[in-house]
């Protein structure tokens, strides 16, 4: 069966510091590959998505930036955090040619002080 | 653009009491519509989907049929237990599209 790991579960980071989380799949290969944001109080905002490895495309502009050095590793980066980064950051996948199902991580709680 | 629309939280309802959560949506083409469940501290389940107009979604005791007419997907349950306590989501997933387009999310409370 098919698993999603993310780590850290939470993290409290100062402003201006650097950022990665992790995502990775397992038990499929070539997942497309997504990372949300849910800013309190609010919905999930896309923020990437990934159909293979080293191909990424950005929803939204802003500090953050993605990569996908393996085909089931998702990576979500800030070179420096900004107080407004602060949110619950949530990674999915799903099967090309199942287009509806979509999973999700359990999530990163990130606050920026 | 595609867009989600859903009732403002929180709502609060006793255990055994009929639950509705309101969602629309506007789409161009011919959307797929779900909701997803978020229980506190965790990430989202999907609960329910529907995929064609007149498809009705369950799972779980909840349900949601896709109003094409209304461009409606209103959730339903007939008994709320406390463990229903959540957060759920409304979402649409556009013909051939990469991303699913979320709405706001209503918080429920159900007291014993």
């Amino acid at each position: 069966s098919q698993t999603i790991h993310q780590w850290p579960a939470t993290l409290v980071q100062p402003v201006g510091s650097p950022l990665s989380l992790e995502c990775t799949v397992e038990g499929t290969s070539n997942p497309n590959l997504y990372w949300y944001r849910q800013a309190a109080g609010r919905g999930l905002q896309l923020l990437f998505y990934s159909v293979g490895i080293g191909q990424i495309s950005s929803e939204v502009p802003q500090n953050l930036s993605a990569s996908r050095p393996q085909d089931r590793q998702f990576i979500l980066s800030s070179k420096k955090l900004l107080l407004s980064d602060s949110g619950f950051y949530l990674c999915a996948w799903r099967l090309a040619d199942r287009y509806y199902e979509q999973y999700f991580g359990p999530g990163t709680r990130l606050t920026v002080t | 653009g595609d867009s989600v629309t859903q009732m403002e939280g929180p709502v609060t309802l006793s255990e055994e009491a009929f639950l509705t959560i309101n969602c629309t949506y506007t789409a161009t083409g011919y959307p797929s519509l779900f909701w997803y469940v978020q229980y506190p501290g965790e990430g989202l389940q999907l609960l329910l989907k529907a995929t064609k107009a007149d498809d009705k979604g369950s799972n779980k005791g909840f349900e949601a049929t896709y109003r094409k007419e209304t461009t409606s997907f209103h959730l339903e349950k007939g008994s709320v237990q406390v463990s229903d306590s959540a957060v759920y989501f409304c979402a649409l997933l556009v013909d051939s599209s990469y991303k699913l387009i979320f709405g706001s999310g209503t918080r429920l409370l159900v007291r014993p």
